[in-house]
């Protein structure tokens, strides 16, 4: 069965960095889309950033543009993103997401907490 | 591009229908039959119940359907039971966006 893990979360101080991963598996990952989506504490879901299955078309959030920066190995069957200049409104859950026929957002990891306090 | 409007809140007693709206613009949800809604059970991943504005994914149970019309989509549960209180989410696809999220909705069985 399909399953996303993520890890790399944790405390930053603002203006730091953080690499967060995703490991893939039950699916062939280098035929899918993938996307991270974040959600604030007791807030909704945010979309973040998406990659195609070659990683040539890649999309920001306006929100995180030019501060994050997603990638993939699909020879590892993994998923990342890097995170610079962190934020306290960066602070949420990091989910990361399959995508099917490249829009469909249909299977979600468990998330990563990401808190960015001084 | 803005959230799409949903209400903060629905409830309904057990074996009730209840339904959700999920407003955007002619840029998101008016543009494109691509609306999918997400269940959030508290500290859980959300999980899809309908995409393509009707559309069930296998083994999610025929109590939960969905619908558009304009700019408004909908989510309605049938025979409400005490597992679908959650939160629910909709997401519309919006081109080089490409995603955007519903402001979520708490369902409480009373």
């Amino acid at each position: 069965q399909v399953q996303l893990v993520e890890s790399g979360g944790g405390l930053v101080k603002p203006g730091g960095s953080l690499r967060l991963s995703c490991a893939a598996s039950g699916f062939t990952f280098s035929d899918y889309y993938m996307s991270w989506i974040r959600q604030a504490p007791g807030k909704g879901l945010e979309w973040v950033s998406y990659i195609s299955s070659s990683g040539s078309t890649i999309y920001y959030a306006d929100s995180v543009k030019g501060r994050f920066t997603i990638s993939r190995d699909n020879a590892k069957n993994s998923l990342y993103l890097q995170m610079n200049s962190l934020r306290a409104e960066d602070t949420a859950v990091y989910y990361c997401a399959r995508v099917l026929s490249g829009y469909l957002i249909d299977y979600w990891g468990q998330g990563t907490l990401v808190t960015v306090s001084s | 591009q803005s959230a799409l409007t949903q209400p903060a809140s629905v409830s309904g007693s057990p074996g009730q229908s209840i339904t959700i709206s999920c407003t955007g613009t002619s840029s998101d949800v008016g543009s494109y039959n691509l609306v999918s809604w997400y269940q959030q059970h508290p500290g859980k991943a959300p999980k899809l119940m309908i995409y393509e504005g009707s559309k069930r994914p296998s083994g999610v149970s025929n109590r939960f359907s969905g619908s558009k019309s304009g700019n408004t989509a909908s989510l309605t549960i049938s025979g409400l039971q005490a597992e679908d209180e959650a939160d629910y989410y909709c997401c519309s696809y919006a081109g080089s966006t490409p995603y955007v999220f519903g402001t979520g909705t708490k369902v409480t069985v009373l």
